[in-house]
């Protein structure tokens, strides 16, 4: 079965700290992966997305990494700020069709006090 | 900041009520979908559409229709609502190639008393 795990569920850190997010998969065969920011009653709002080639990509303060072979990926959030309080959510898509399907994960809810 | 709005953004209505949930996109995307995402909970596809006149179901079994007569407009439709079917509705809609970027509107947080 196709699942994309998250965790922790929840973490609480001070601002100007870092912070590192995981998420576990079994979706085969893989084609990218995707880490979303959810802001409290918003869409999600894409961060990253990485294919099986690449092991690292950044987008300002954060910085995701995949290693394909244990099907594991990071986010890891530098020098938070109040802003970063959000959902991160992965997503992976998959090969099996044209476009590719997305399985979700539940996310993992930051919350970052000052 | 994506080209792809909702609204109403907040509803509340009575039971057995009929309902429209709007969804527009100005980016020319082909591909657009309806998710349902309860709170803490992971976004569950309803429904989706590859282009106009083409809808499909999603893995979440829905009561609700969907219709693409126009490429950037994909309204969702509740005949009948009720309580169980309170939940944050969130439009999507991207390009054709499998790493591009799916772009999600605000949401509609429905609420069926």
């Amino acid at each position: 079965k196709n699942q994309v795990e998250q965790s922790p569920q929840s973490l609480i850190i001070l601002e100007g700290k870092n912070c590192t997010l995981q998420c576990n998969y079994t979706v085969s065969p893989f084609s990218n992966l995707r880490w979303y920011k959810q802001d409290t009653g918003r869409g999600p709002v894409s961060l990253t997305i990485m294919t099986f080639s690449e092991n690292t990509k950044s987008n300002g303060r954060y910085t995701a990494t995949l290693d394909a072979d244990t099907k594991q990926s990071s986010l890891h959030i530098t020098a938070s700020q109040l802003s970063d309080s959000a959902s991160y959510i992965c997503v992976v898509s998959d090969r099996g069709s044209t476009l590719g399907r997305l399985y979700f994960g539940r996310g993992t809810q930051l919350t970052v006090w000052p | 900041e994506a080209d792809i709005y909702q609204t109403p953004r907040y509803l509340v209505i009575g039971t057995g009520k009929k309902i429209t949930l709007e969804c527009s996109q100005t980016m020319g995307h082909d591909k657009m979908y309806w998710y349902q995402q309860d709170p803490g909970m992971e976004l569950h596809l309803i429904h989706y559409s590859y282009g106009v006149n083409s809808t499909e179901k999603g893995d979440l079994s829905s009561e609700s229709t969907v219709s693409r007569i126009r490429t950037e407009h994909f309204p969702l439709t509740l005949e009948s609502a009720r309580p169980s079917h309170t939940s944050q509705y969130l439009c999507a809609s991207r390009r054709g190639t499998p790493t591009s970027e799916q772009y999600f509107g605000p949401g509609t947080r429905l609420t069926v008393t």
